[in-house]
């Protein structure tokens, strides 16, 4: 049981390339999210989807697309990236079900763009 | 909006009591959770409130008051190790949405 894996940890991309974060959970949790994290700052949701084939958008979607063809994977893509989209990238799945409630987190990608 | 508010820092020594408290927005809301970062690492789980009241897990204890739109997130006992930041989220949307205040940092001395 890996609970949630996040791919790459680090990464660097010059302004206007593209790329996509991996993310999996091998818990069968229905609900997945992207969020991203600035110095000092909280996390800020991207996306995020509640079962297979279906996503929506969070509070900071622009410049990000998402699928969820499975309910083990969850990727996010950058589709030109730019400065502004420098920070921490945490994927997260979740279980909730009336009072009882399950999160957990990757360990984040780094991204860097220059 | 779905925003929350929390204050940003607290400071306690050791074995003292601390509470850092929330606020948030009541359209669509469902439940709320809190979570603990340490420097550079991810978020982890702390506690949830899905009704009003008081859940109690080990150290920290978690309340929520659906009326006041207010919770708040209890450490007891208070250790070293738990200096880190501490951060309320509210779940939207029957749990599909989590979204995160800015976050309290606590600074544990001795």
């Amino acid at each position: 049981n890996a609970g949630v894996t996040q791919t790459p940890k680090f990464q660097v991309l010059k302004t206007g390339q593209s790329m996509t974060l991996q993310c999996a959970q091998d818990m069968n949790h229905e609900y997945m999210s992207w969020y991203r994290q600035d110095p000092g700052m909280g996390l800020r949701l991207i996306h995020y989807s509640v079962g297979a084939g279906i996503t929506d958008q969070g509070e900071v979607p622009n410049g990000y697309n998402v699928s969820r063809s499975t309910t083990e994977d969850f990727p996010l893509r950058l589709l030109s990236a730019a400065p502004s989209q420098t920070s921490v990238y945490f994927c997260a799945s979740t279980q909730l079900q009336g009072n009882s409630y399950e999160q957990y987190f990757g360990p984040g990608t780094r991204l860097t763009v220059t | 909006g779905q925003s929350l508010e929390q204050p940003s820092e607290v400071t306690a020594v050791e074995g003292a009591i601390v509470q850092i408290n929330c606020t948030y927005q009541t359209s669509g809301f469902y439940g709320l959770s809190w979570y603990q970062q340490h420097d550079g690492g991810a978020p982890t789980f702390l506690s949830y409130n899905a009704l009003d009241g008081l859940e109690e897990t080990g150290r920290f204890s978690s309340f929520l008051s659906r009326s006041d739109s207010y919770g708040y997130l209890l450490l007891q006992e208070l250790q070293m190790k738990d200096s880190a930041s501490y951060f309320c989220a509210a779940i939207y949307n029957q749990g599909g949405k989590l979204i995160f205040g800015q976050g309290t940092e606590l600074s544990v001395k001795p």
